[in-house]
């Protein structure tokens, strides 16, 4: 069965850590990826997609994701975490089969940032 | 231009009571997909309709129910409410079916089951 793995799902760091979030995906066919953010009280909000092309995608407030297609991987990053940071993070993979499609969503990683 | 809007924000209902909740997309949205999203089970598929249709369902009792209308807006009705239906209800929009291209989500409807 396809599915999306978020390795760990609470992460505790200090302001100005670098970040490193796992999600792989299962599905050997063609997928679009996504993260997704939910900050505390608000509603969740794209970061950043891949499509195609260059797998290194940036998205808002820093955030960048590579895709590795051999490791089946869209890790989600930031060199320099903050405050504002603290959130839940929510990886997809959307795959198509014909008519046939799916998004699929990993458990969430819940960050905290200590100030 | 106007973001997913969710009404309405809060409810609590008694077990056994029933519950509408509304979703109006983005304008020019066609595509409507409802979530339900818990501490325990993350967030949780429950269908989606493009023009009008049903696309796609998750594995929920028949209870879930929804619609969609000629102008996008979409409602989703749960009937015979349980305890377990407790949750905080969440409606995306997309241009086309799927999410293929990312969602907008809405802020939600938090549904209490008392």
């Amino acid at each position: 069965a396809q599915s999306v793995s978020q390795h760990n799902h609470h992460v505790i760091l200090s302001e100005a850590a670098s970040l490193e979030l796992g999600c792989n995906y299962s599905y050997g066919g063609t997928v679009n990826l996504f993260w997704y953010v939910q900050y505390p009280g608000q509603h969740l909000q794209l970061l950043l997609k891949y499509f195609s092309g260059d797998p290194l995608v940036k998205g808002i407030k820093g955030f960048e994701a590579e895709f590795i297609k051999s490791k089946f991987s869209f890790n989600l990053r930031k060199p320099s975490v903050q405050w504002s940071d603290t959130a839940e993070y929510f990886c997809a993979a959307h795959t198509r089969r014909d008519s046939n499609y799916q998004l699929i969503w990993g458990a969430g990683t819940k960050l905290i940032i200590k100030p | 231009k106007a973001g997913v809007t969710q009404t309405p924000r809060y409810l609590i209902k008694t077990r056994g009571q029933q519950v509408t909740l509304s979703c109006s997309p983005i304008s020019g949205h066609r595509s409507v997909s409802w979530y339900q999203q818990t501490p325990g089970q993350g967030l949780q598929f429950l269908f989606e309709y493009f023009s009008e249709t049903q696309r796609n369902k998750g594995n929920f009792p028949g209870r879930f129910s929804g619609r969609q209308f000629s102008n996008s807006r979409s409602e989703m009705n749960v009937s015979t409410l349980e305890l377990g239906d407790s949750a905080l209800y969440l409606c995306a929009s997309s241009l086309e079916a799927g999410g293929t291209y990312g969602y907008t989500f809405g802020s939600g409807t938090r549904l209490t089951v008392v």
